[in-house]
This record gives structure tokens, sequence and C-alpha cells, in this order.
């Protein structure tokens, strides 16, 4: 009974790389959250997305970053020429379909995929 | 201030006494919920509170929500040093999927 699970767990990229973290939701869940945490700081949303849809991006960044969730294989969050100020942990969760998400309201989190850029 | 802001940033309290942290948030709300994170750890939910709700219990977690003053708190009751971690309440606005916006979180370390 997998959780949510979430690559690489530590990443480290030179400014201008580009960075890519991958998200396997939990099984049967269609819905995808990323989540983006600064050191002692709470979690800041970025996007939302279903299968093939963005539903809400309004917490990217306008630009270098982009997200995904294509009808096979994980979600995707993709961070082109990197910079220092990307440097944080990014979260993925994952929830149920709508109609159990309306039920619970419980959002599944991974251990989060923890990015250094130098 | 932010959607949701927890207080105080940090507690430290002896094992066996409770531990009292609030919430404040701004918008209307669907359901409050609180997470927790130990160090370098994911999020694991705690416990949900709906907007029609006032309190709820959990095993020694009990949290409270006042709708009127748009305000929640999540008691721990005695304390473990276990219980050390961040605590983050999150409020969801309801209609269709997930999205919640989380507080800035209280620290609580409990000490032997």
């Amino acid at each position: 009974n997998a959780g949510v699970m979430q690559n690489p767990r530590h990443l480290v990229r030179r400014r201008g790389q580009e960075a890519r973290l991958r998200c396997s939701p939990m099984k049967g869940h269609s819905h995808v959250y990323w989540y983006r945490q600064l050191p002692e700081e709470g979690l800041k949303f970025m996007v939302y997305l279903q299968k093939e849809n963005i539903i809400d991006e309004s917490g990217m960044p306008k630009e270098r970053f982009s997200a995904e969730f294509p009808k096979e294989g994980p979600s995707i969050l993709r961070i082109q020429q990197v910079v220092r100020g990307d440097s944080a942990a990014y979260f993925c969760a994952s929830s149920p379909r709508s109609g159990g998400a309306r039920l619970t309201g419980e959002l599944f989190f991974g251990e989060g995929s923890r990015l250094t850029v130098l | 201030s932010q959607q949701g802001e927890e207080d105080p940033q940090a507690l430290s309290i002896q094992e066996g006494e409770n531990a009292t942290m609030n919430c404040s948030y701004k918008t209307s709300i669907n359901n409050l919920q609180w997470y927790r994170q130990n160090s370098g750890r994911g999020l694991v939910h705690l416990i949900l509170i709906r907007s029609n709700e006032r309190e709820k219990h959990s095993g020694r977690l009990r949290v409270t929500l006042d709708t009127s003053k748009k305000s929640s708190s999540l008691l721990i009751t005695a304390s473990r040093a276990a219980d050390t971690a961040s605590y983050f309440c999150a409020t969801g606005a309801g209609g269709g999927g997930n999205k919640l916006t989380f507080g800035t979180g209280t620290q609580l370390k409990v000490e032997l």
C-alpha cells in the first residue's frame, strides 16, 4: 500500500541547470498538488493538477516553472535555469477523485524533494 | 499576514504537560485541518474539522473551531517526547479538489 512517492529525495543543481521532480500519487488518487517549503516556513501552494489537466496554477512563478500530470506516469515539476532562490523542499500531495475529496478533505503527502542550487 | 497563522511560533514543554497551539485565518473556509511534520519529513494529516463543527477529538488530540473569530486551536494532552514536531493548520475552501492553504507552523519541543 505505497503512499505518495517522490523522487529524487535530494537534488543538487548548479545555477542555470534544470531540475525535474517526480511524484507518483497514491493508488486510486487522481488529484496532485505541489507545494514549496522554504526553511523554517510553512508550505506554499504552487499548482493543482488532475490527469492531463492543470486545474489551478495560481501559485506557480510565471517563468521557469512548469508542471504536468500525463495520462500515464508520474506528475513532474520542472524548474528551468534554476537560481539559488529555488533552493527549497518541494512536496507533492494527492487526494482521491473529486467526490471522495469533498468527503474527506485530507491530503496525503510524500516525503518531499529537497533541491539545493549551488 | 497570511491565511493561517499559528501561535506560538515555538513551544517547549515537559513530557506529560498539555500543549496548545492556535491558528487564525482570514477567509471563509469549508474545513480546517491540522498536520504534523517531523524534521526533514513530509506532512502527516492529524485531524479535520468542518466549518459546521465546533469541537472534535481524536485520541490525545482536541481541536476547536470558532468561525466567528476565524480561529482554531489544537490541544495535545499528556504530551510525549515523540510529539516533538512542527504543527501546521491548513484551511480548505471546499469546491472541487483539496487545495489547502497552510499556516506558518508551531514548532513543538517536548522534553523528558
